[in-house]
């Protein structure tokens, strides 16, 4: 098994919708992130939680919520989609030691 | 504010030729920095570290230097594969010890056979 897993791997919605992308970790970090990829402007932290009872806005967290329903669970829901959030979304864990993150392999959002 | 960049959007290689892939960062106070490796859809991984204790640090045909005086951070990569062809992203901690990496814009490595 990934040790960061997202779900799911693509998803197509239409504008106004809620969605919520999921992510889990087998690595027993407590710090997790999201983080947005849309070419050219690299990855953009949107939510961050350094543990279960401690969430932060990152720098594009406008449109976005989080939950951290457990240390391993961190999910990102979008209230009401809209097409310019259209955009590759990652899952991270780590940064509580050396190391850096581990990054999940992505969700492909599309929104129509 | 703190930023991380890369000096080219894209650099193209001879299968077999060593690849230098370049990174200028602002945040002096930065202690500690990652290059990562992001394959066509997948997330990014870990390649690299280096501490700014160190100059220099060697891994598998990879090497990272780091130039505290003019804040430049470089990935070499010996006899450059197909295998290697990905975007490249170099990462360092923020001001603070927040915990949180901030990320270059990337550079797409091409390898030409």
């Amino acid at each position: 098994d990934a040790d960061v897993t997202q779900t799911p791997r693509n998803r197509i919605t239409k504008t106004g919708k809620r969605i919520m992308l999921e992510c889990s970790q087998t690595k027993g970090h407590d710090r997790m992130y999201w983080y947005r990829q849309d070419p050219g402007l690299g990855l953009r932290l949107i939510y961050y939680s350094f543990d279960v009872k401690d969430i932060n806005k990152g720098e594009i967290s406008d449109g976005y919520s989080v939950s951290r329903q457990a240390q391993a669970k961190f999910s990102l829901s979008l209230e009401s989609a809209i097409p310019n959030q259209t955009a590759l979304y990652f899952c991270a864990t780590g940064g509580d030691g050396a190391g850096g993150y581990t990054f999940g392999s992505g969700t492909r959002l599309t929104v129509v | 504010g703190e930023s991380v960049g890369l000096h080219l959007p894209t650099l193209s290689v001879q299968e077999g030729d060593n690849s230098i892939i370049n990174c200028a960062y602002s945040n002096s106070a930065s202690d500690y920095f990652i290059w990562y490796k992001q394959e066509s859809g997948k997330g990014p991984q870990f390649i690299i570290d280096i501490r700014s204790n160190m100059d220099k640090r060697q891994g598998q045909r990879v090497t990272v230097l780091l130039n505290k005086t003019v804040k430049h951070l470089s990935l070499q990569i010996a006899a450059t594969q197909p295998g290697d062809s990905a975007v490249y992203f170099c990462a360092e901690y923020g001001s603070g010890n927040t915990g949180k990496l901030i990320f270059g814009q990337g550079t797409t490595l091409q390898v030409k056979p």
